[in-house]
């Protein structure tokens, strides 16, 4: 069972160079998120999607974009990446059993 | 103030023993999740609870949603438990559709 698939696993950025990230899920989940991990805080929720063709902003929204153009994908785009966007990036989708998680992505920008 | 508080923060403890990991928070929520984070690994969730007490293998978890607090123990602790516990709340109203919100984590080392 694939689950989340996030893709890539590590990436090293530029500052100013811009990157999507790839969550896909084979479940059939409705809902899917994008949340960043940071050392010392909480995970925080960077965008969510409750169905194909919808997207929607989370907490800390800024310096992304999101797409989910296709029920099983949903894509976190950087257009012009920042060292602040230096983290771990988690994508989840939901059911009414739970969520479900990548494994992440670890992206550094220099 | 965090609408979602664990304790402790760290915790050591020896193979076999008994562990137990807190989780308080201050909202209004449809259930809760405990996941488990392995250093440098992804986020596997452990339970979703709404109610009760659920167990699977050496692991428990408990709620008490009039107290809204919940628990997750480990019984016979052993060092491949070693790994960051985090406590999830599910929102069930509100713009972001059963968000949930974490826990900082309970960093748990079990010493041979």
């Amino acid at each position: 069972n694939a689950g989340v698939t996030q893709t890539p696993k590590f990436r090293v950025l530029k500052t100013g160079q811009s990157m999507t990230l790839l969550c896909a899920q084979d479940m059939n989940h409705e809902y899917m998120y994008w949340y960043r991990q940071d050392p010392g805080m909480g995970l925080r929720l960077i965008h969510y999607s409750v169905g194909e063709g919808t997207t929607a902003k989370g907490e800390v929204p800024d310096g992304y974009n999101v797409s989910r153009l296709k029920k099983q994908n949903f894509l976190l785009g950087l257009e012009s990446a920042a060292p602040s966007q230096t983290s771990v990036y988690f994508c989840a989708s939901r059911n009414r059993d739970g969520y479900t998680f990548g494994s992440g992505t670890r992206l550094t920008v220099v | 103030k965090n609408e979602v508080e664990q304790s402790p923060q760290n915790l050591t403890a020896q193979e076999g023993e008994f562990i137990t990991i807190n989780c308080s928070y201050s909202v209004g929520i449809s259930a809760l999740h405990w996941l488990q984070q392995h250093p440098g690994g992804g986020i596997v969730s452990l339970f979703m609870l709404s109610s009760g007490k659920k167990k699977h293998g050496r692991l428990i978890a408990t709620i008490n949603i009039q107290e809204k607090h919940s628990s997750l123990h480990i019984t016979a602790s052993h060092p491949r438990d070693s790994a960051v516990y985090i406590c999830a709340v599910i929102i069930p109203y509100g713009g972001s559709q059963g968000n949930l919100i974490f826990g900082k984590g309970t960093k748990l080392s079990v010493k041979p």
